[in-house]
């Protein structure tokens, strides 16, 4: 089944403590990207990646890093969270060159940042 | 550079009465238009998606959306609405450069009985 997986779904953590969220996808997808849900806000995207070790900053890309050393995985790492990292993250993937790009997304990660 | 906007945050409408979400959306740049939806504590997922041709786009679930290109629109409707439906809806432009995607802030469709 095509997807992308996203682990964890739910992480409550403390200021400052390191973390990392998973992102894996299994249809051989180009492109993939992180995005944070507020609300009010809708998704926003954080950073994306056009290819493997290709990676570039989002509208808010602040306190976050990402890297993509094998074309399935693209996780994102908050070094130091803050409270306002608090929010509903989404992990997504699309296939360079299909028209339209049609994205897929993974189940989401709900963090609290304490 | 693009932007959604999505004007109504919450919807309210009674099973089987037609129901209209409204999107325009800006940009200075060709995009393709889509329309993804959410169910409680799920992902995102494709509802439709305008390419090219007819301005009038269908999914499988009874929804539609109209392109119109000198309003800058591509509104959503469904002439029967279902409890099943309640989600929240989300107007998304995609640069075909960079594929980018830029959300509208989200309607909650609540679907009462």
């Amino acid at each position: 089944e095509a997807q992308v997986t996203q682990n964890p779904r739910y992480l409550i953590t403390v200021t400052g403590k390191k973390l990392t969220v998973t992102c894996s996808q299994n249809m051989n997808h180009e492109y993939m990207s992180w995005y944070r849900q507020d609300p009010g806000l809708g998704l926003r995207q954080i950073y994306y990646s056009m290819n493997v070790e290709v990676t570039d900053k989002g509208d808010v890309p602040e306190g976050y890093k990402v890297s993509r050393k094998e074309k399935r995985n693209f996780p994102l790492i908050l070094e130091s969270p803050s409270p306002n990292q608090t929010s509903l993250y989404f992990c997504a993937s699309s296939l360079l060159g299909q028209e339209p790009p049609e994205a897929f997304f993974g189940q989401g990660t709900r963090l609290t940042v304490v | 550079a693009q932007s959604v906007t999505q004007l109504d945050s919450q919807v309210p409408v009674f099973e089987e009465a037609p129901v209209e979400l409204r999107c325009n959306y800006s940009s200075s740049v060709s995009v393709y238009l889509f329309w993804y939806v959410q169910y409680p504590n799920q992902g995102l997922q494709l509802l439709l998606k305008y390419l090219s041709g007819s301005t009038l786009v269908e999914s499988i679930n009874g929804f539609e959306a109209e392109f119109n290109k000198s309003q800058t629109s591509f509104h959503l409707r469904k002439p029967s609405v279902h409890i099943s439906d309640t989600a929240e809806y989300f107007c998304a432009v995609s640069d075909k450069r960079t594929y980018k995607y830029i959300f509208g802030t989200g309607t909650r469709l609540k679907v009462l009985a």
